[in-house]
């Protein structure tokens, strides 16, 4: 199986500040066929379910905020927050959607206000 | 605006086989575009994937379940299930329903969720 390991576990920012997650899989998720990392980012904020910001590791999905960014290649993966707002708290996760089976998931990133 | 709901009881007894069904409106099970999908999470711990399903019934399955896991689909009802067998203590968790994006592919990542429904295994 790719592990998927996030850093750090938790994370408080200051509103307007940037947040930072990384992400690193055990095996590099770039298929160089199509030249595409398989790498995908959730949010997931209390009592809902998980929502995709971010596939092959930088496409944002349509109608997420711009301050929402994805970056990296191979193994090593980061989502920045430019300028973090209120409404950002929530837990973070990255995906590898490569090798299947099975999916894994990162263990999530939370973020807070500082 | 495609919509998926999970149903199914919220207590299962241990040893005895956990039933879910995702109902999916706003959109057509049987398209050739998308994968389901069903991914649990444990209270207050991360998301664990279980297992996928074509329209036409093709499966994967996570090998850590696969001996306990059957999902099927029924287009005429536009819904699909899991079954997971034997359970335990371990299995509690809000289990959610997903679709993989589009590309007729089940290397995709999950656009669209149920809100989930908690099943509790407890005698």
């Amino acid at each position: 199986d790719i592990v998927m390991t996030q850093s750090p576990d938790s994370l408080a920012v200051s509103l307007g500040e940037r947040a930072t997650i990384s992400c690193k899989s055990s095996q590099s998720l770039l298929y160089s066929s199509n030249n595409k990392n398989y790498l995908a980012w959730y949010q997931q904020k209390p009592g809902q379910p998980p929502k995709l910001l971010i596939n092959w590791a930088s496409t944002r999905e349509s109608g997420v905020p711009d301050r929402f960014s994805g970056s990296g290649s191979g193994t090593d993966f980061t989502l920045t927050i430019s300028s973090l707002q209120a409404e950002d708290v929530a837990i973070y996760y990255c995906q590898q959607y490569y090798n299947t089976p099975p999916y894994t998931f990162g263990q999530g990133t939370k973020l807070e206000i500082k | 605006q495609l919509q998926l709901q999970e149903s199914g009881p919220g207590l299962v007894k241990p040893s005895e086989t956990l039933s879910l069904t995702c109902t999916v409106s706003g959109g057509s099970i049987s398209s050739t575009s998308y994968y389901w999908g069903w991914v649990r999470q444990p209270p207050g711990k991360g998301l664990e994937w279980i297992g996928t399903i074509y329209y036409s019934g093709s499966t994967n399955y996570n090998p850590s379940l696969k001996s306990r896991v059957t999902i099927s689909v029924d287009t005429s009802k536009n819904q699909f299930s899991l079954e997971l067998s034997s359970v335990t203590a371990a299995d509690t968790a809000v289990y959610y329903c997903a679709r993989h994006s589009g590309g007729a592919s089940y290397y995709r990542p999950f656009d669209y969720w149920g809100q989930g429904t908690l099943v509790t295994v407890s005698s």
